[in-house]
């Protein structure tokens, strides 16, 4: 199974301000997700990453809010950007490594608070 | 659309009982199952899935689920219930007609009382 490191791991940031998370993954894979997990809550899709093309948004997700990075098959980016306290979340990438019957792999999460 | 229901948000057990975790999905076409486990303060790890074929899968530290399609029921089980099983519990659906997305419950904390 895919190894998948997230940076920063947590991150306490200013209102207003705007904050890149990496997702780096130990081998190529097709797919890559960006998750949202808000405090007590289930995951929810922001995008999928393709890379070659430009990511596919989720309803309620926006580019000029969450713009995504995919410059090859095993590294992403996830930025946030004018952030209010309401974007206080765990952040999660996720891969899959092929289309079809196969499960998605999780990183360990990027824990944004925003004051 | 797919969707899934997680019945009980909150679900403790005895160290050595039963443990159960209910999950109802939504899907107009066959689907793809995963259980998924969340340890504090870190990522999901992938419990197990049902895709095709027998309908009674199991999984790592003893867990297993039943696929079942008449009640639309994919619930997790494990018969002895260990300390280490507290966690917060993710049941997922996706399709198999090119749709990789994954839709998640809302979760199941599972709480072991000793």
């Amino acid at each position: 199974s895919a190894v998948i490191s997230q940076k920063p791991s947590r991150d306490i940031c200013q209102r207003g301000t705007s904050l890149t998370i990496q997702c780096q993954v130990d081998s190529q894979v097709t797919m890559m997700f960006w998750y949202r997990q808000q405090p007590g809550q289930s995951l929810t899709l922001i995008a999928t990453a393709n890379q070659g093309s430009e990511a596919t948004y989720e309803s309620g997700f926006v580019i000029d809010k969450f713009p995504i990075s995919r410059p090859n098959l095993t590294f992403s980016t996830l930025t946030v950007s004018n952030m209010s306290p309401e974007d206080s979340s765990i952040y999660l990438c996720s891969v899959k490594e092929g289309t079809g019957p196969y499960e998605q792999y999780f990183g360990p999460g990027t824990r944004l608070t925003v004051t | 659309a797919q969707s899934v229901t997680q019945l009980g948000s909150h679900v403790s057990v005895s160290e050595g009982a039963l443990v159960l975790l209910r999950c109802n999905y939504s899907s107009s076409v066959p689907p793809y199952l995963f259980w998924y486990v969340q340890y504090p303060n870190q990522g999901l790890q992938l419990l197990l899935k049902y895709t095709t074929g027998a309908t009674l899968v199991k999984g790592i530290n003893g867990f297993e689920a039943e696929f079942k399609k008449s009640e639309t029921s994919f619930h997790l089980t494990k018969p002895s219930a260990h300390m280490s099983d507290a966690a917060e519990y993710f049941c997922a659906v996706s399709d198999d007609f090119g749709n990789e997305k994954l839709t998640f419950g809302t979760g199941t904390r599972l709480t072991i009382i000793p």
